[in-house]
């Protein structure tokens, strides 16, 4: 399978906890995006990275939230003293650099995170 | 911040009735995506529209992106059960940011 995969997929931990989410994306794809869903909700955009440079931060993610692409290949994302209002689907996508704006994003199963 | 609304949240039809959905923006957007998302999966990239007034079918799928920008809608015909599923869109802003914002998304459910 040369999707995008994610590990684990499923994460249940107690409040205060830290957790950490991987994505592997697609091979040769440069850019890649972390995202939060909620149920009956959109993805909500987190952060992205081109290759391992983090570009763009979302400003509704607060300091208990990093992520890292340390060799522009998998990415990590870590939840420090979680808290239940962090219960979530955390989608990670990702995409090739084209010349112009075809930008399509191909997104991975997902980990679904429960904080008790 | 820059907000993309979508109407209506949920449509029930029967198999072979046409489907709607309508996409909002705040601002103006440089390209808008829709994407699907069946239940239980992620979602899915369908089309992209970056030219003011465009058109694209995809078999009975019709994306539109409005004149100036800020709207765009998804119209099915004839709907099939396999058309099931939340269809969201999901707009860029223009300049460096490549960050997509999704829409509350349309829940579709088709009765055969």
């Amino acid at each position: 399978d040369t999707g995008v995969s994610q590990d684990p997929r499923h994460k249940i931990t107690k409040r205060g906890q830290n957790v950490t989410f991987r994505c592997d994306p697609i091979s040769e794809h440069n850019r890649l995006y972390w995202y939060r869903q909620t149920l009956g909700q959109g993805p909500e955009f987190l952060t992205y990275f081109q290759n391992e440079a983090q570009l763009e931060k979302s400003r509704l993610l607060s300091d208990r939230f990093s992520a890292e692409r340390p060799k522009g290949s998998f990415s990590t994302l870590e939840i420090q003293r979680t808290e239940q209002g962090d219960s979530a689907m955390y989608l990670c996508a990702s995409s090739p650099r084209l010349a112009g704006l075809y930008n399509e994003q191909f997104f991975g199963p997902g980990t679904r995170l429960t904080v008790l | 911040g820059q907000q993309v609304m979508q109407i209506p949240q949920y449509q029930h039809v029967q198999e072979g009735e046409d489907f709607t959905t309508y996409c909002n923006s705040s601002t103006t957007l440089s390209n808008i995506q829709w994407y699907k998302q069946r239940p239980g999966g992620h979602p899915v990239f369908l089309i992209q529209l970056v030219k003011s007034g465009e058109v694209k079918k995809q078999k009975r799928l019709t994306f539109q992106f409005g004149e100036a920008k800020k709207n765009s809608s998804l119209h099915i015909t004839a709907t099939q059960t396999t058309d099931v599923g939340t269809y969201f869109c999901a707009g860029m802003g223009g300049g460096a940011t490549n960050k997509l914002i999704f829409g509350t998304g349309t829940l579709l459910a088709v009765q055969p």
